[in-house]
């Protein structure tokens, strides 16, 4: 099955600053790579994906950048409110698959103002 | 996006009982999955919940303690049987859209005494 780390465990950062999150894969047939963010008391939540035909992608604060030869991708989150802390998982997978992918440990962001 | 909903959405149970969660979505979706998170873990899939047909388990859950029905496909239900401590869990139901998209519910907060 598909082995999948994310680093790190926990970040903390000043309110505007960037924070950065990795997640290494180890199926390099996995062609899907979303990020999920977790707040307290609440399911995971999508918040970006990328697939395997594009490198980076970008919304609003928020960008995934995929490096498929490497197998990992990073979310980066630019100018952090404290509304953006929380757990954020990654959960690389193959198409129509998604459902059935392996979660990271998840990384606990603490923005603090 | 598809709208889930879940009940309850916790309860604390004696060992020994059972408890049947419910899990409905707003739109008819075929893929639907049961995960459990254990406190400060990340997701592990328990199975995919199959409309007419029974569920398929992952490795380590078995049906007899996670009985899961699926009579249609909007509605799926989750047991957890002779609960102990152990069973003490966030229990979340997911769907899959036809673009990977997964959508979770907010999750049942399982308390086992």
């Amino acid at each position: 099955g598909e082995n999948v780390e994310q680093h790190p465990s926990t970040l903390s950062v000043q309110e505007g600053d960037s924070a950065v999150i990795k997640c290494t894969y180890s199926d390099s047939a996995s062609n899907y790579f979303p990020w999920y963010k977790q707040e307290l008391g609440k399911g995971p939540q999508l918040i970006i994906d990328i697939r395997s035909n594009v490198g980076e992608k970008k919304d609003q604060r928020i960008a995934v950048t995929l490096n498929k030869t490497a197998k990992h991708f990073s979310l980066h989150i630019t100018e952090t409110q404290p509304e953006d802390s929380a757990v954020y998982f990654c959960a690389p997978s193959r198409a129509a698959n998604a459902g059935k992918s392996t979660f990271g440990d998840g990384t606990t962001l603490t923005v603090k103002p | 996006s598809a709208v889930i909903s879940q009940k309850p959405s916790r309860d604390i149970c004696q060992r020994g009982t059972s408890l049947t969660i419910q899990c409905q979505v707003d739109s008819q979706v075929t893929m639907m999955f049961w995960y459990r998170q254990q406190p400060g873990q990340s997701l592990t899939l328990i199975a995919t919940a199959n409309q007419g047909s029974e569920a398929t388990y992952e490795s380590g859950f078995v049906i007899d303690k996670f009985p899961i029905s699926r009579p249609n496909l909007t509605f799926s239900t989750l047991t957890v049987s002779n609960m102990s401590p152990e069973d003490s869990s966030i229990y979340l139901c997911s769907v899959e859209e036809q673009t990977d998209t997964q959508y979770f519910g907010p999750g049942t907060r399982l308390t086992v005494l």
